[in-house]
């Protein structure tokens, strides 16, 4: 079946820092989101890209389809305190129902 | 917009007892909703499909008869979990799929639920 690999699976950082990670997938997808989740909290969507080579900002927040749509990366620039949290990547793909597959998740920390 | 609820927030139940969870769509109608479960540390795990006015589609391993899942109306979902026991505790999260955005799910706050 499908499987997303995420990296890395945790960073600490100096406030300030810009942050990258980055998933790849075995196959395919159509789609891929990126989410943050705060400790105790639901994931809540950060960014949709549904284009390969698509590179979509939010803020601070950088991501880009990679050309293959075997991969997606996600940056932070500038990162802030509130920053910290965990990471997921998701994908899906047009026969799935809507199913998303999830990223082990990167966990942020970033040092004031 | 795309905010989605989930009640109760935390739940203590003991050894035996059934506890229901609901998932709420607030401000758009979704005739499809996810139930997932988390473990710490880890990623989201996702249990069933919800489909309104159909029965559930579980994903693999997922005992049907135990986590009885109820779709009734565009807004509304819930999770029912029977004959709880401890390794039951978890992490319980719904979403949601937005009309006309079929790929992006949007999350409930989670319940965490501890089976005594």
């Amino acid at each position: 079946g499908q499987q997303l690999n995420q990296s890395p699976q945790s960073m600490f950082i100096q406030e300030g820092e810009d942050v990258s990670m980055n998933c790849t997938s075995s196959s395919i997808f159509n789609t891929w989101l990126w989410y943050k989740q705060d400790p105790g909290e639901g994931p809540v969507l950060l960014i949709a890209l549904y284009k390969a080579g698509e590179l979509t900002s939010n803020g601070r927040l950088t991501a880009q389809f990679g050309i293959t749509r075997k991969d997606s990366f996600l940056n932070i620039s500038a990162s802030i305190p509130s920053d910290v949290g965990i990471y997921f990547c998701a994908g899906t793909f047009y026969n799935q129902g809507g199913k998303l597959i999830f990223g082990q998740g990167t966990e942020l920390s970033v040092k004031p | 917009g795309a905010v989605v609820s989930q009640h109760p927030s935390r739940v203590i139940c003991k050894s035996g007892t059934s506890v229901k969870i609901e998932c709420r769509s607030l401000d758009f109608q979704a005739t499809t909703m996810f139930w997932y479960r988390q473990f710490p540390k880890q990623s989201l795990m996702l249990m069933a499909t919800s489909n309104e006015g159909s029965k559930a589609t579980y994903e693999q391993g997922v005992e049907k008869d135990k986590f009885l899942i109820n779709h009734a109306s565009l807004t509304l979902s819930t999770l029912t979990v029977t004959s709880a026991h401890p390794e039951d505790s978890s992490f319980y999260i719904c979403s949601a799929k937005l009309p006309g955005r079929p790929y992006e799910q949007y999350f409930g706050p989670g319940t965490r639920l501890t089976v005594t």
